[in-house]
């Protein structure tokens, strides 16, 4: 399955902050959300192979994920702040409209 | 702006009871709609991935039918369990490939 680490990071604000997503490993395609308190996950990033083809939901450029070689994707926030503390998931998936494959997610905490 | 929406926001049944919810999703540009289960501390786990106006599909004592025309989804589960306790997620893509999300149906099982 997909396996993201850490499971969860505290942090104090200001902090830069880095969390890794392992996809299934035959999965094109790789996509990062984050859930807040209340919400449903919310698009953040969408990697079709190495390229970031939608990064339309990434909040502002303290956000930056990469995805080098087309299979561990990184994401990582500069300069924390208390309205970034979510829980940051990672979905695979094989092709447009087949199920996304998720990981646990990373929690977040910014204190 | 794709808006899905769920209700109720939260369910309480008695074990052995059968339910619904409901997904509703604009009507146009429709490409797919998906089901997650997500149960506390676990990764999101796809239901159903629905394409087609009238489609109906199921999943042991889970299933889920779509009307893509009126734009609306139903979740049915028969005779609840407490395992069954989870957040119930629909997501559509609209135009894009990231998933949008609804809030989410968080169901509780009475013993």
């Amino acid at each position: 399955g997909v396996s993201q680490n850490p499971r969860h990071k505290i942090t104090k604000r200001g902090q830069n902050v880095t969390f890794r997503c392992d996809p299934i490993s035959e999965h094109n395609r790789l996509y990062w959300y984050r859930q807040t308190l209340g919400q449903g996950p919310e698009f953040l990033i969408y990697f079709q192979g190495t390229g970031a083809a939608d990064d339309s939901g990434l909040p502002n450029d303290r956000f930056f994920a990469v995805r080098p070689e087309g299979s561990v994707s990184t994401l990582k926030i500069q300069r924390t702040e208390r309205g970034d503390s979510a829980v940051y998931l990672c979905a695979s998936s094989p092709q447009r409209n087949n199920e996304q494959f998720f990981g646990p997610g990373t929690r977040l905490t910014v204190l | 702006i794709l808006n899905v929406e769920q209700s109720p926001q939260s369910l309480h049944v008695q074990e052995g009871d059968s339910t619904n919810f409901t997904c509703s999703f604009p009507s146009s540009n429709f490409y797919a709609l998906h089901w997650y289960r997500w149960e506390t501390a676990k990764s999101p786990e796809a239901l159903f991935v629905m394409t087609l106006n009238g489609d109906e599909k199921k999943k042991g004592r889970i299933s889920a039918t779509l009307n893509t025309k009126e734009g609306y989804s139903y979740l049915y589960i028969k005779g609840s369990q407490p395992e069954d306790s989870a957040t119930y997620l629909c997501a559509s893509p609209g135009g894009a490939d990231g998933l949008t999300f609804g809030k989410g149906t968080h169901l509780i099982i009475q013993p």
